[in-house]
């Protein structure tokens, strides 16, 4: 069935360093959605790529969606404690409308 | 404002105890989802509905029912069958029956079976 792996689950930077966390399916993805959860929260959409090679930016974040529309990553430039949280990656189930597969998420760490 | 009401919080329940974790969205939405988080584990799909009066299993439906009676409601009841009930439950909804448009989600509810 349809699966989306993400890596790393865990990740610990100094505050100012670059984070990045990368999401891959089995299957191609007509898009690809990420989230932020922060601790003791639900999570919050950030963003929505849909083309193939698509890169979209938010302030520090970066987000990228594969060529073949089958990964997608999302990067931090110097970080902050505000980044704190568990960022997701979803994809639809293709053929199961309605459906969104999540990633396991990766959470991160920022030292001051 | 529109969003996403779960109620409650945080519950306690013992073991074979039914409950019911209440979600209501304001948001006009068609499609409504229940996750279940565990740490470590990320969202798993228990029910998912894309309209009134219909629904489906998600990953890990075992355990548990949902009705979809309202637009504006999707209650999920946890029952006795369930055997870790201990988790963080989120509730979403989206507005498009489709495979695309974000997901709003709840605050959630963290149950702890006694």
């Amino acid at each position: 069935g349809q699966q989306v792996m993400q890596i790393p689950q865990y990740q610990h930077v100094q505050e100012g360093e670059d984070f990045t966390t990368y999401c891959n399916s089995s299957t191609t993805l007509s898009n690809i959605q990420w989230y932020k959860q922060r601790p003791g929260g639900h999570p919050v959409f950030l963003i929505q790529l849909v083309k193939s090679g698509e890169v979209k930016k938010q302030k520090r974040l970066t987000f990228q969606f594969g060529e073949a529309k089958k990964n997608s990553s999302l990067h931090i430039t110097a970080t902050q404690t505000t980044d704190v949280g568990t960022y997701f990656c979803a994809g639809p189930g293709g053929s199961t409308l309605g459906r969104l597969y999540f990633g396991r998420g990766t959470q991160l760490t920022v030292w001051p | 404002d529109g969003g996403i009401t779960q109620s409650p919080k945080y519950l306690f329940r013992k073991e074979g105890q039914n409950v019911t974790l209440s979600c209501e969205q304001n948001l006009n939405h068609d499609a409504m989802y229940w996750y279940r988080q565990d740490p470590g584990q990320g969202l798993r799909l228990i029910y998912y509905s894309q309209i009134v009066n219909d629904f489906q299993k998600g990953d890990i439906a075992e355990g548990y029912s949902v009705s979809r009676e309202k637009k504006e409601s999707f209650p999920l009841t946890v029952t006795s069958a369930q055997k870790n009930p201990t988790a963080f439950y989120l509730c979403a909804s989206r507005g498009q029956r489709v495979n695309t448009g974000e997901l709003f989600f709840g605050e959630g509810s963290r149950l702890t079976v006694l």
